[in-house]
């Protein structure tokens, strides 16, 4: 069964801090994916990584950086974080074949103070 | 502009009933059509995954149906049980790669005995 485990499922940070999210995915997965989650927006994509040390922007990246060192692992990091990136943040992973599904993290809920 | 949209925003039903959720998209080059399901508090888990020559897929008592010409898929869900309540997104991937993936705002369900 896929596995996608995001480090912590609550953190709650205070503004200006510097904030990493880990994923760790255990299929092999080339694609790893960062979105957050917000009640009546639904899923934005924040950033997508296709291989390692490979990144693309998303819709909303601004204030969000991601690092891809491993295949496995897909960071999202909070430069200098700000109440309004209060969310619920999901990471996601796919094959790179195109019709094939994301499997996605239960999600860390970050509460930015 | 790519969209996706999905109606109800939210829906009751007794248990044992069936319902159906709606999805609409105006999206451009089309790829592929997704539902997941999203527990609370958990990450969304894919359902179906449909490509344009694909008019029906099922998966358990889960069945989607997808009409590429006036652009609508449908997710029918039968004999409802209380597990069943949940969000249900609308996923429509664009492009060649795959990873432009444009979300609906789900239809929240719920199941009452």
């Amino acid at each position: 069964d896929v596995k996608v485990t995001q480090s912590s499922r609550y953190l709650v940070k205070r503004t200006g801090e510097k904030v990493f999210l880990e994923c760790v995915q255990d299929m092999d997965h080339e694609n790893m994916f960062w979105y957050r989650q917000d009640p009546g927006l639904g899923l934005r994509l924040i950033y997508f990584s296709y291989d390692v040390k490979m990144k693309e922007k998303g819709d909303i990246p601004e204030g969000y950086s991601v690092s891809r060192e491993k295949k496995e692992r897909f960071s999202l990091i909070l430069e200098s974080a700000s109440t309004n990136q209060t969310s619920m943040y999901l990471c996601a992973s796919s094959f790179a074949d195109r019709n094939q599904p994301q499997h996605f993290g239960d999600g860390t809920r970050l509460s930015i103070l | 502009k790519n969209q996706v949209e999905q109606s109800p925003q939210s829906l009751i039903i007794l248990e044992g009933k069936n319902c159906t959720l709606q999805c609409n998209y105006t999206v451009s080059p089309f790829s592929n059509l997704r539902w997941y399901k999203q527990d609370t508090g958990r990450g969304p888990v894919s359902l179906t995954i449909m490509t344009f020559s694909e008019n029906t897929k099922s998966n358990g008592r889960y069945t989607a149906t997808l009409d590429a010409d006036t652009k609508q898929s449908s997710l029918h869900i039968t004999a409802s049980q209380l597990s069943d309540s949940a969000s249900y997104i609308c996923v429509v991937s664009a492009g060649q790669a795959g990873t432009a993936l444009i979300f609906g705002k789900g239809t929240t369900l719920s199941v009452s005995s």
